[in-house]
């Protein structure tokens, strides 16, 4: 059962674009979100998170917006770069902490030229 | 440089043997964890340690043990019983029960079995 859900493997987008990824989650326990990046071979790098008292979070060009009524997360990238280029994961806890999270199957996102 | 060190980066391991991946953290966190990534999967939790000599079993803990007997450290060792073991092995640690903090994570293993 799949409680974290990315429904989108893989996105293009072109650089300088918005990028916008996606996450759906059925547990209604969870209230503490987090997206993290990876490349391949390596550990998944910390981005952003949100807590479910938000609805919205920002860090440079990262936003991540949290609608709880639909249990539905989305993490924008704006403007993308080729550097961006990477899977990305979203997670949830259902303690508001980082433990235990339950991590999406990750989103492949590419920036082309 | 605070980070957490796993070793090695490859592993090669014959059936019917078990092998131990390390894991080890300087940022002084209180949490470990293990995660374990297949292809096209999500990262699945196999055990995690909020203190020193006290562990829990997560979603896919069969055919693992762990150890926390120092607080820098969380082996793993894949036994002979997991069925499925090659896999990218992710090690992570948090501050525990601290609100809206980060887990960060290792470099990963990866266990193939041969």
């Amino acid at each position: 059962d799949q409680q974290v859900k990315q429904n989108s493997p893989s996105l293009s987008v072109q650089e300088g674009r918005i990028s916008i990824l996606n996450c759906d989650y059925t547990n209604s326990m969870f209230d503490y979100f987090l997206w993290y990046k990876k490349y391949p071979a390596e550990g998944p790098t910390f981005l952003i998170s949100i807590s479910s008292i938000k609805d919205k979070n920002e860090d440079g060009r990262f936003t991540v917006f949290l609608n709880k009524s639909a249990k539905h997360l989305s993490l924008h990238i704006v403007p993308s770069q080729p550097g961006d280029s990477a899977v990305y994961f979203c997670a949830a806890s259902g303690d508001g902490t980082a433990s235990k999270l339950t991590f999406g199957t990750g989103t492949r996102l590419q920036v082309t030229l | 440089d605070g980070g957490i060190t796993q070793s090695p980066k490859y592993l090669f391991r014959k059936e019917g043997q078990n092998v131990t991946l390390s894991c080890e953290q300087n940022l002084n966190h209180d949490a470990m964890y293990w995660y374990r990534q297949d292809p096209g999967q999500g990262l699945r939790l196999i055990y995690y340690s909020q203190i020193v000599n006290d562990f829990q079993k997560g979603d896919i803990a069969e055919g693992y043990s762990v150890s926390r007997e120092k607080k820098e450290s969380f082996p793993l060792t894949v036994t002979s019983a997991q069925k499925n073991p090659t896999a990218f092995y992710l090690c992570a640690s948090s501050l525990g029960q601290l609100m809206n903090t980060e887990a960060f994570f290792g470099q990963g293993t990866r266990l193939t079995v041969v």
